[in-house]
């Protein structure tokens, strides 16, 4: 079975342009999570939907940064415009809804690594 | 969210056993403890957890003691690839809660 895959893996672009990062979770997985990662720190949680609802933005920099998760399948994660701050490395993860380990146990993309330069 | 501390590295030798000690002084009763597992430029991996007492997989076992305000990873044997950050978490069992992480134990392996 396939996992959590995200696209692109790498991306370089100049600051003040937009951006998008895309996601494909798990077949069947409910949850979807996108979190951001900077160079020797734990992912911080940007935003987790149940199928297609935003049950949690309260981090995510609305300003700049906006999701979708349409069909509550893939989601879709863009910044416009980027700024230098925002280099970092974007996760996404999944998890099902239901079952023991529903709430502890989330199958995480490789991710992207986002430079702005 | 019961907010977890964890040792911020450490060292060890190949074929030595690991003990990643996390306190979670905080932890309520619909609480689990949860390991994560991240090797550069990969993702988390889950690695095992647990409420209370012992649990065992194939990777790792983990300790809690009965007051469950700590909690033990315990990696035997460890090999050059078990060199990566291990989380430790506190998640409340409830379906969609969101998974927070703290800055983890940077374990390095040598030879």
């Amino acid at each position: 079975e396939a996992g959590v895959v995200q696209s692109p893996r790498y991306k370089i672009i100049e600051k003040k342009q937009p951006v998008a990062f895309w996601c494909n979770p798990i077949s069947g997985h409910n949850t979807l999570y996108w979190y951001r990662q900077n160079l020797g720190q734990g992912p911080e949680l940007l935003i987790r939907y149940e199928n297609e609802e935003a049950v949690d933005d309260s981090q995510l920099p609305k300003d700049r940064f906006s999701a979708e998760r349409l069909k509550g399948v893939d989601s879709t994660l863009k910044i416009q415009p980027a700024e230098l701050g925002d280099s970092a490395v974007y996760l996404c993860a999944s998890s099902p809804s239901t079952g023991v380990k529903s709430s502890t146990e989330a199958f995480f993309g490789q991710g992207t690594r986002l430079t702005v330069v | 969210l019961a907010k977890t501390t964890q040792p911020i590295s450490m060292d060890s030798y190949e074929g030595q056993e690991v003990n990643i000690t996390c306190s979670h002084n905080n932890i309520a009763t619909n609480d689990y403890i949860t390991w994560y597992q991240q090797f550069p430029s990969q993702g988390p991996r889950f690695i095992i957890q647990g409420y209370k007492t012992k649990v065992t997989n194939e990777v790792a076992s983990l300790f809690i003691p009965a007051d469950r305000k700590s909690s033990t990873l315990s990696l035997p044997r460890v090999s050059l690839s078990d060199t990566a950050v291990y989380y430790c978490l506190v998640v409340t069992n409830q379906a969609g809660t969101a998974l927070i992480f703290g800055k983890g134990t940077t374990l390095s392996v040598s030879s």
